[in-house]
């Protein structure tokens, strides 16, 4: 039973390319959630995704950023025109059932994006 | 104020002693309470619950104090392999674990 899968797993971008990460939950789990994790810095909500569903988007920054968990296929998180501040590790992580708890959730070993 | 603080560390710990620290929250309505451990460049990974009443998993201890508004974990008998970043976690309503910035531990020889 595979865990959470993400890809890539490290990603350069030069300043202004668009970044996507991909986030495969695991089988059977319909729940996503994405963290930002900056250098030195804790794990940071960005938003919690159902199939075809935005839950909650609280932590997103209001530009360039975007997400999705379409019916088919893994959850996308799309930083469009990146910037430097952007570099981060992006953890994905999922959750069998609507009641998430901090030991029923599951992350992924993360995506680290660097912008040069 | 954050809404889960903890010191940054680094602790530095002798291997076989024992080290304690705390971590506050600011949302008197969480209700659930947990202990993450990240290695550096890794995923973070759950270490324990934390119930009301305290709880033990071997060489770490837990406890809640909700009146204060803080838990704290304990590990004793260092060893090297405890060298890590300990995230304390916070679940309030809404489906949404809150993370304070980590507590760094290294053990030394």
């Amino acid at each position: 039973n595979a865990g959470v899968m993400q890809n890539p797993r490290h990603l350069v971008r030069r300043r202004g390319q668009e970044a996507r990460l991909r986030c495969s939950p695991m089988k059977g789990h319909s729940h996503v959630y994405w963290y930002r994790q900056l250098p030195e810095e804790g794990l940071k909500f960005m938003v919690y995704l159902q199939k075809e569903n935005i839950i909650d988007e609280s932590g997103m920054p209001k530009e360039r950023f975007s997400a999705e968990f379409p019916k088919e296929g893994p959850s996308i998180l799309r930083i469009q025109q990146v910037v430097r501040g952007d570099s981060a590790a992006y953890f994905c992580a999922s959750s069998p059932s609507l009641v998430l708890s901090g030991n029923t959730i599951y992350f992924g070993e993360g995506s680290w994006l660097t912008v040069v | 104020r954050k809404e889960v603080e903890q010191d940054p560390g680094p602790f530095n710990v002798p291997e076989g002693a024992t080290v304690a620290f705390n971590c506050t929250y600011s949302n008197s309505a969480s209700q659930s309470f947990f202990w993450y451990r990240q290695d550096c460049r890794k995923e973070p990974k759950l270490l324990m619950s934390v119930y009301s009443s305290g709880n033990e998993d071997g060489r770490f201890t837990a406890q809640l104090n909700r009146a204060s508004q803080y838990i704290s974990l304990l590990i004793r008998d260092s060893k090297l392999s405890d060298s890590a970043t300990y995230l304390c976690v916070v679940e309030a309503a809404g489906n949404k674990l809150t993370f304070g910035g980590g507590t760094r531990v290294l053990v030394k020889p």
